[in-house]
């Protein structure tokens, strides 16, 4: 079974500054994939960055990277130069590759506000 | 576009009619899954389909019906629907890493 902790339930980030949502996760899967999903209000998941396990360096997607921490079981998200449109509700997610269920067990998210 | 879709994206309905959610995507997933997200709760699978006529249940699974009988659909069905399955529920697929939700179907059960 897997285990997502988001101690975070709210953010707060001026504009133009960077931001680090905290993940920590559990698993006894030797072999897992790392998610962020973003959630505006709107309420559409939409997918930012992917990290597996076994990847030796960090993952970035544009103003998105992964801080990834495998002793210690982490995998924060940090966000460069945030804009406003980056105000939603973030969701840290995992996937166990044992087994033929491609579920995805998610944490309860972290709602960032961002500043004008 | 790659996208999943849904149908419908908001119904209010009444306890015990049956509903039928639609959901539908063109890259060719054999994987696709159903979640429903509540608050507190945060999103929890209820059913999922490695392919053509291969279903089962997910964590949450009660109350709920699912058909695969093309690759593209996988509809979920509430025969007899109740108020706490009040609810946002979304479709996804899976690609090579990352799953693609679909807009979301929010259901509200009188």
């Amino acid at each position: 079974a897997q285990k997502i902790t988001q101690t975070q339930p709210g953010m707060f980030v001026q504009e133009k500054e960077a931001v680090t949502l905290d993940c920590t996760y559990d698993t006894s899967d030797q072999s897992y994939g790392l998610f962020w999903y973003k959630q505006p209000s709107s309420g559409e998941m939409i997918f930012l960055i992917y990290q597996g396990s076994y990847d030796e360096q960090n993952a970035t997607e544009g103003r998105y990277s992964l801080n990834f921490q495998k002793a210690r079981k982490s995998a924060n998200l940090v966000i460069s130069a945030s804009q406003l449109g980056d105000s939603a509700m973030y969701f840290c997610a995992m996937r166990g590759f044992g087994g033929s269920n491609y579920k995805l067990t998610f944490g309860k998210g972290t709602l960032l506000t961002v500043n004008p | 576009e790659a996208q999943v879709t849904q149908n419908p994206r908001y119904l209010i309905t009444v306890t015990g009619k049956k509903l039928t959610v639609t959901c539908s995507q063109n890259m060719n997933h054999e994987y696709m899954s159903w979640y429903r997200q509540d608050p507190g709760l945060g999103l929890r699978q209820i059913y999922y389909s490695m392919n053509v006529e291969v279903t089962d249940k997910g964590d949450v699974p009660e109350g709920y019906k699912v058909s695969r009988k093309e690759k593209r659909n996988f509809p979920l069905i509430l025969e007899s629907p109740s108020p706490n399955q009040t609810s946002l529920y979304f479709c996804a697929s899976r690609g090579p890493y990352e799953q693609y939700f679909g807009p979301g179907t929010r259901l509200t059960v009188t």
